[in-house]
């Protein structure tokens, strides 16, 4: 299993660009989630899904879009790029555990470092 | 909506010595987990240890334990015999235990360095 991936690992935007971070798990599990790591702060979470077709907002969603079309992948789109979001973009994965009805250990994928100039 | 606390920005320890990290948080609910994840240099979250609240007994993962209070909020990360390899930052964690959610709130984080 190569776990939770996610590319690009480095990207340089402009203001006012888009673009679209990818992540895919092949663990299958039914929970994804999009974190920020901003220098020297924890994760905040932007957008999460409990299955194919279901998305939520997380703490910090503004200027983020989502979509969840398989179970394997969940993108995250940035649409017109601003300086405010220059972060460490985390992919992260879990399984609901189906006797206690409750999501469980999220497994995270490498990251990527994005930097909006 | 939950709060954690990680109120010590920077520790050091000297290889091979003990080292405690603490972790508060805030909630009203009665059922959820707690973690720890360390972050070295490489930026991946390695998940250390991981808390179940109705459970009484500490978890403990070979050098790593937890000293886990549930009246007094308090989540502390214990590691004995602190080796070069433990420097990382160090993030508490909580997840409510909820089908519908699954969302964990990070702290702010402790970043270790173990001293040779």
């Amino acid at each position: 299993n190569a776990g939770v991936t996610q590319t690009p690992k480095f990207r340089i935007l402009k203001i006012g660009q888009s673009m679209t971070l990818q992540c895919a798990q092949d663990m299958n599990h039914n929970y994804m989630y999009w974190y920020r790591q901003d220098p020297g702060m924890g994760l905040k979470l932007i957008y999460y899904s409990v299955g194919a077709g279901i998305t939520d907002k997380g703490e910090v969603p503004n200027g983020y879009n989502v979509s969840r079309s398989t179970t394997e992948d969940f993108p995250l789109r940035l649409e017109l790029a601003a300086p405010s979001q220059t972060s460490v973009y985390f992919c992260a994965s879990s399984y609901l555990v189906a006797s206690g009805g409750a999501a469980d250990t999220q497994y995270f994928g490498p990251g990527t470092r994005l930097t909006v100039l | 909506a939950q709060t954690v606390t990680q109120s010590q920005p920077e520790m050091s320890v000297q290889e091979a010595e003990t080292v405690t990290l603490s972790c508060t948080y805030d909630t009203s609910e009665n059922n959820y987990y707690l973690f720890w994840y360390k972050q070295p240099p490489s930026r991946q979250m390695i998940l250390v240890i991981r808390q179940e609240a109705y459970k009484q007994q500490n978890a403990t993962e070979n050098r790593f334990s937890v000293n886990f209070q549930k009246a007094a909020k308090s989540f502390s990360l214990k590691i004995s015999d602190s080796q070069l390899g433990d420097t990382a930052m160090y993030f508490c964690a909580f997840m409510k235990h909820d089908k519908n959610a699954g969302k964990s709130t990070f702290g702010d984080g402790t970043t270790l360095t173990v001293k040779p």
